[in-house]
Parts: structure tokens; C-alpha cells; sequence
């Protein structure tokens, strides 16, 4: 079992939907990030929780320490915000452990 | 929070030949991090960069192959040497703040070997 896991693997919606990805993870944490990598690759860093919720702009990312679980909500999606969505949890001091990441398609 | 910048962003080389990748911070960070992306795998740890010290490799990289330089707490260098086309990847740097919860990422530099 993965330390990391992220649901869905791909997601593809429509212009204006609104957007869940998931990520759920097995060790103890100080702090979880979420990544959008870009298609050329390129990787920004998005949000960094380590309890409770952020919103920037359109995205809103929520963790739930008790459960281990955590969430990036994007609302009325545009197509820019096609990326790959990659999940960061920084174990208890240690070095990061990176999910597999959910590539999302958002079509006109 | 700090902000990192990794160079190149992307290069495209010859078998056999080495490149290195910076990343500078604008302020001073504990610890950093080397990371590659595979084809269609997730971001795996390469090592740890001490500054001062060598660098801490993970089970499968070795200096040889990945030789990390980090003369202080702003700046480190991954070289990848001989390269072959299986070092394609993605190579992405991070480092570490104070208290261990604060994080931050270079932009990442896709390496092509042909």
C-alpha cells in the first residue's frame, strides 16, 4: 500500500464544473502540500496545510488530520486548469512522500 | 515564504555528457531536497543536501551517478553524469524552512537525453 494515495487517477469535466480531488495518506504528517505540474512540467506549489482550510482565488484545499485525509476543490473550472494535481505530505520532519498525482482534462 | 529557482528549466543532451541543475533560494532554508520524476511515475527522493556535509542518498542513487553540492544554506547543485536516455525524467528541487512545515519547490528541470 502506497504511503500516499490520490483519487480519481483522471478526471475530465467540462468548462464551469466544480472539481474534487483527494488525497489520503498512511504516516504521520507536520505538513501536506498540493502541486499542479504543468504540461511542459513545470511545478508550483499551491497550497501547504497543516490543519484546517486555504482558498486562493478558485481553489480551496481542506485537511482533516484526525483522518488523514485531505482535498483540492477547484470552482467553475477553466481550461487552464488542465495540469497534473500532485499530493505532498512532509513526514514528521522528514523528507516529502509524493503522491501519484491526478491528471486533470478540462474541455471547453 | 522563500522562493526557489531551478535552472534550466529544461535541456535536451547527449548520451555520455553531464548536466548540472541549480536551485537558489532567496533566503536561507535547513534542509533541501532532490527529487526525479520518471515517465508516468510519481516524484521520487534522490537525497538530502547538508550543507556542509555530504549529501544523504536514497536506496538506488549513488554519488557517482548523482554528485550534490550544497556550499551553503541558499544554493545547491545536482549533476546527472554519463547520462543515457533512462535519466530522462523530470529533476525537481525542494527545501525545507524552520520548524520543518514549511516547504517550497523549484519550478522542476526536464532533462532529455538522446
Amino acid at each position: 500500500k502506497n504511503e500516499v494515495e490520490q483519487s480519481p487517477q483522471n478526471l475530465t469535466a467540462q468548462e464551469g464544473e466544480f472539481i474534487t480531488i483527494n488525497c489520503s495518506y498512511s504516516v504521520g504528517i507536520s505538513a501536506l502540500h498540493w502541486l499542479q505540474q504543468h504540461p511542459g512540467g513545470g511545478i508550483v506549489s499551491l497550497f501547504m496545510l497543516s490543519s484546517g482550510k486555504k482558498k486562493h482565488g478558485r481553489l480551496i484545499a481542506t485537511i482533516n488530520i484526525q483522518e488523514k485525509h485531505s482535498s483540492l476543490h477547484i470552482t467553475a473550472s477553466h481550461p487552464r486548469d488542465s495540469a497534473v494535481y500532485i499530493c505532498a505530505v512532509l513526514a514528521n520532519g522528514q523528507n516529502f512522500v509524493f503522491g501519484p498525482g491526478t491528471r486533470l482534462s478540462v474541455l471547453p | 515564504s522563500a522562493v526557489i529557482s531551478q535552472k534550466p528549466s529544461r535541456d535536451i543532451c547527449q548520451r555520455g555528457t553531464s548536466l548540472t541543475i541549480q536551485c537558489q533560494v532567496d533566503s536561507q532554508v535547513t534542509m533541501m531536497f532532490w527529487y526525479r520524476q520518471q515517465p508516468g511515475q510519481s516524484l521520487t527522493l534522490i537525497a538530502t543536501a547538508n550543507q556542509g556535509s555530504e549529501a544523504t542518498y536514497e536506496s538506488g542513487f549513488v554519488i557517482d551517478k548523482f554528485p550534490i553540492s550544497r556550499p551553503n544554506l541558499t544554493f545547491s547543485t545536482l549533476t546527472v553524469s554519463n547520462m543515457s536516455p533512462e535519466d530522462s525524467s523530470i529533476y525537481l528541487c525542494s527545501g525545507e524552512g524552520q520548524g520543518g512545515t514549511e516547504a517550497f519547490f523549484g519550478q522542476g528541470t526536464r532533462l532529455t537525453v538522446v
